[in-house]
């Protein structure tokens, strides 16, 4: 079956623009989790979504958002972008919860500049 | 708050050479336990997991709650496992992975 998708898998932006991330779980998995991977910090949780409805947040800024759609497909958004920002965004899907098997996309490297 | 402790960044053995990557939890109670994969140019993937006691590719991981840890260990490298390795643990199903920084392991030929 298909793995997890994400778009774009790249992008640049400026500082104070915003960002769309999408996520398109494997199909059947209702859990939808995103982390921010950078050198100093490793992979810190963001949030985790199920059945549209936020389950989990991770200690990030307001200007971290995101959604899921009734097709369980995700997007998070980052707004009023800051150079700190810049990291890969990996996206994690599973059937339901963190002890099942998380399956990874390939991330979004974004650079803000 | 929960925390993963991989003291080592990168660990460099000889091909045949026993493996041991360390892992250390803050932790109370009974969490579970994972190791996570990522191979050079491919995704992050589960390569085992505490509760099911399984051997993968030839790694085993024993949890010690005595001494909090989950080390990973191989008793012969190859050079195929070079790659690197994330501990990882959530409190129960419904809370979120707590993963360690990683280590890089070398295996050199």
């Amino acid at each position: 079956k298909a793995g997890v998708t994400q778009t774009p898998r790249y992008l640049i932006k400026t500082r104070g623009q915003q960002v769309t991330l999408s996520c398109s779980p494997i199909s059947g998995h209702r859990s939808v989790s995103w982390y921010q991977q950078t050198p100093g910090q490793g992979l810190q949780f963001l949030f985790e979504y199920f059945s549209e409805t936020q389950r989990n947040k991770g200690n990030f800024p307001g200007r971290f958002s995101g959604r899921q759609f009734s097709n369980s497909r995700s997007e998070m958004n980052v707004s009023t972008l800051e150079l700190g920002d810049s990291a890969l965004y990996l996206c994690a899907s599973g059937r339901d919860g963190f002890g099942n098997e998380q399956f990874f996309g390939p991330g979004t490297r974004l650079t803000v500049l | 708050a929960q925390r993963v402790t991989q003291p080592e960044k990168l660990l460099s053995v000889f091909k045949g050479a026993p493996v041991e990557l360390k892992c250390n939890y803050s932790y109370s109670g009974s969490p579970e336990l994972f190791w996570y994969v990522q191979y050079s140019r491919q995704r992050l993937q589960l390569l085992l997991r505490h509760i099911s006691r399984e051997s993968i590719k030839g790694f085993t991981a024993d949890l010690n709650k005595g001494e909090t840890s989950f080390h990973l260990k191989k008793p012969f490298a190859q050079e195929e496992d070079s790659a690197m390795y994330y501990c990882a643990l959530t409190l129960s199903g419904n809370t979120p992975l707590v993963f360690g920084k990683g280590t890089r392991l070398s295996v050199i030929a």
